[in-house]
């Protein structure tokens, strides 16, 4: 079965630094969404994105976030200045265009902001 | 927005024996809910889903059940085995007809299943 990955699976930053987390969502899927999970505790929406686009961001995806798909593979999350309070695991997911199709979510990448 | 709560947050059952693990949503448009199982450290993978538009889906020894009037829905794990040991989440999504926006999963906040051998 074809999956979502991730790169790195950990990276640990200094507060303050910027971090890009890389995602290569599965070929044929238009819809890209980033996904967190603070230890322990659920699953957070952050962000979709299609046709280049953002289509819905949460509450928690500020002005510190962005998101790219720099070519026809890649898709990241950058986050400018992390915060202590940004250490969690993002998990990357991708969907395909037919209605109602399931998402597929990445093996995630463990943040943690010292 | 959607509110997911999920019930319990740990159950621990003996092998063999069923668990059952509620949800309930606040927003009377969500059509969509999925079940994800997560082990420790891996990613959520999909284990089973049901539209509003069916109120039961069955897959060998897991089943999900949907009462749309009291917006909750069920899973439900038959002969449960060690390797059904994970967090589970539920979760709910409301799809567009148009089709240009799914918009996001919101997931409850998940419970611990522990099957004894």
């Amino acid at each position: 079965e074809p999956e979502v990955t991730q790169t790195p699976s950990h990276q640990v930053t200094q507060m303050g630094q910027e971090v890009i987390l890389r995602c290569v969502p599965i070929s044929n899927h238009l819809y890209f969404y980033w996904y967190r999970q603070i230890l322990g505790q659920k699953v957070e929406f952050l962000v979709s994105f299609y046709n280049n686009e953002i289509s819905e961001k949460s509450e928690i995806f500020d002005d510190q976030f962005s998101v790219e798909r720099p070519d026809g593979s890649n898709f990241t999350l950058k986050i400018r200045s992390t915060k202590l309070e940004d250490s969690a695991m993002y998990f990357c997911a991708s969907s395909a265009l037919l209605r109602g199709e399931k998402l597929f979510f990445g093996s995630g990448t463990q943040l943690s902001v010292l | 927005g959607e509110n997911v709560e999920q019930h319990p947050s740990t159950l621990s059952v003996q092998e063999g024996d069923s668990a059952v693990i509620k949800c309930t949503y606040s927003d009377s448009a969500s059509n969509y809910f999925p079940w994800y199982k997560q082990e420790l450290g891996k990613r959520p993978q999909l284990i089973i889903d049901i539209r509003s538009n069916v109120g039961e889906k069955k897959d060998q020894r897991i089943a999900v059940t949907l009462n749309k009037t009291a917006k909750h829905f069920s899973l439900h794990i038959t002969e449960t085995q060690p390797e059904d040991s994970a967090v589970y989440f539920c979760a709910a999504r409301r799809e567009n007809a148009g089709g240009t926006s799914y918009g996001k999963l919101t997931f409850g906040q998940g419970t611990i299943l522990t099957v004894h051998p």
